[in-house]
């Protein structure tokens, strides 16, 4: 079955160390990674995204993700939290439908990243 | 600057009534998809759509309808709304290159409540 876990409902850091918000997934075929930050009563935005090359993606507002094939997974992680930082964050992968065929998006459950001043 | 919108961003409505939410996008983007935001399931495929003329089922779409007679706009429809679609809808669209190799963008977002 196709499916993106994010084993963590909140995550809370100190501001100025580092962040890590977990991502495994579960996808047959080469896996299309992505992570997507929600701030209060808005959208989804896009951070960055995995599709193939060097294991280690960097992103929007110094966000980076570590690709890792034998985990199957895609851990969002930046080496400095900022307050501003705090949102909801959702990793999501490619899948395919079941029943046309065609590709679709599957989100995980979201975290919710809070960082303490 | 190109962006994508939804409105209304607000609705109230009653069981059993239509309500057509609206979503229109100016990236000139080929593929658009309809989401709902619920607490513990993040977000959940109701249609999507490759192209004019072209609609898919996603995961949650009993009770919800597409159509998709230009590329700027695909509006959700409930047929005939029930208190379990209350819910944060979302719209979003993509590049038409290899879809689920490109990101999303999304709308802001229409708070629905059903009574």
């Amino acid at each position: 079955a196709q499916s993106v876990a994010q084993p963590e409902d909140q995550v809370n850091v100190a501001e100025g160390n580092p962040l890590t918000v977990k991502c495994t997934y579960s996808v047959s075929g080469n896996p299309y990674l992505f992570w997507y930050v929600q701030y209060p009563n808005r959208g989804l935005q896009f951070l960055l995204k995995y599709i193939t090359g060097d294991n280690l993606v960097k992103g929007s507002y110094g966000f980076e993700a570590e690709f890792n094939k034998s985990q199957t997974s895609f851990h969002l992680k930046k080496p400095s939290a900022l307050v501003s930082d705090s949102a909801l964050y959702f990793c999501a992968v490619r899948g395919t439908s079941t029943t046309s065929g065609t590709y679709k998006y599957i989100f995980g459950t979201g975290t919710r990243l809070k960082v303490l001043a | 600057d190109a962006e994508i919108t939804q409105s209304p961003r607000h609705k109230i409505t009653e069981t059993g009534r239509q309500v057509t939410l609206a979503c229109h996008q100016t990236w000139n983007h080929n593929n658009m998809f309809w989401y709902r935001q619920d607490l513990g399931h993040g977000l959940r495929l109701i249609h999507y759509s490759y192209g004019v003329q072209d609609t898919n089922k996603g995961e949650v779409s009993d009770g919800y309808s597409v159509s998709r007679s230009n590329t700027e706009d695909l509006p959700l429809t409930l047929e005939s709304a029930a208190s379990s679609q209350t819910s944060v809808y979302f719209c979003a669209s993509s590049e038409l290159l290899a879809p689920g190799y490109n990101e999303q963008f999304f709308g802001p977002g229409t708070r629905l409540t059903v009574l």
